[in-house]
């Protein structure tokens, strides 16, 4: 049974492209948390989805992140034209029943900006 | 605004001895406290938690202590041991409410050896 997958585990961009960072849940969870965690702080709520529905998204900066959880297929976080800012660790986490004690963390992914 | 707080952003333990980390948080609406352990590379693992219907919880060598009305905890690790050495985070939530955790900064456990 395999646990959260995150991919890529590290990715490098350029200031003022676009980087796409992968969530595949566990199986039977279908509620999808993302978390940032900048050097030197705990992790941070971004948004809450589950399938086709973003639930709470208090977290994500006003512009340039979106995040998605289609029908089929991983949820996406989506941060357009990056700035080095963007640069931290971003974990998705999933659940099955949408109750924070059930979160499962993926390994995360490390994203750099040149 | 923090609303969990770790104070000591490293600890330095010897082997065998006990290990104390705190927490501290603001929010009172929260009623349900975890603490996750997470090595370099990897995403935070799920350790132990306590309801605020509780002062005390306790699983094998890890026992959380939670005082209301300071609005504190500590987790205790009895004896410590070299894979003990990780990053432990505070964090809390509102148990009913079905989204996020709150998270401290962490504390870097160092077991000496």
């Amino acid at each position: 049974n395999a646990g959260v997958m995150q991919n890529p585990r590290h990715l490098v961009r350029r200031r003022g492209q676009e980087a796409r960072l992968r969530c595949s849940p566990m199986k039977g969870h279908s509620h999808v948390y993302w978390y940032r965690q900048l050097p030197e702080e705990g992790l941070k709520f971004m948004v809450y989805l589950q399938k086709e529905n973003i639930i709470d998204e208090s977290g994500m900066p006003k512009e340039r992140f979106s995040a998605e959880f289609p029908k089929e297929g991983p949820s996406i976080l989506r941060i357009q034209q990056v700035v080095r800012g963007d640069s931290a660790a971003y974990f998705c986490a999933s659940s099955p029943t949408g109750r924070v004690l059930a979160q499962h963390f993926g390994d995360g992914t490390r994203l750099s900006i040149l | 605004d923090q609303q969990v707080k770790q104070n000591s952003p490293s600890l330095s333990v010897q082997e065998g001895r006990i290990s104390i980390l705190n927490c501290d948080y603001t929010n009172s609406m929260f009623d349900y406290f975890l603490w996750y352990k997470k090595y370099p590379a990897e995403g935070p693992t799920f350790l132990i938690s306590i309801s605020s219907i509780k002062d005390k919880n306790e699983d094998g060598r890890f026992t959380v202590f939670l005082n209301k009305s300071a609005k504190h905890l500590s987790l205790h690790i009895v004896p410590s041991q070299p894979g003990d050495s990780a990053v432990y985070f505070c964090a809390a939530c509102v148990e009913n409410r079905d989204d996020k955790i709150i998270f401290g900064k962490g504390t870097r456990l160092h077991i000496l050896p």
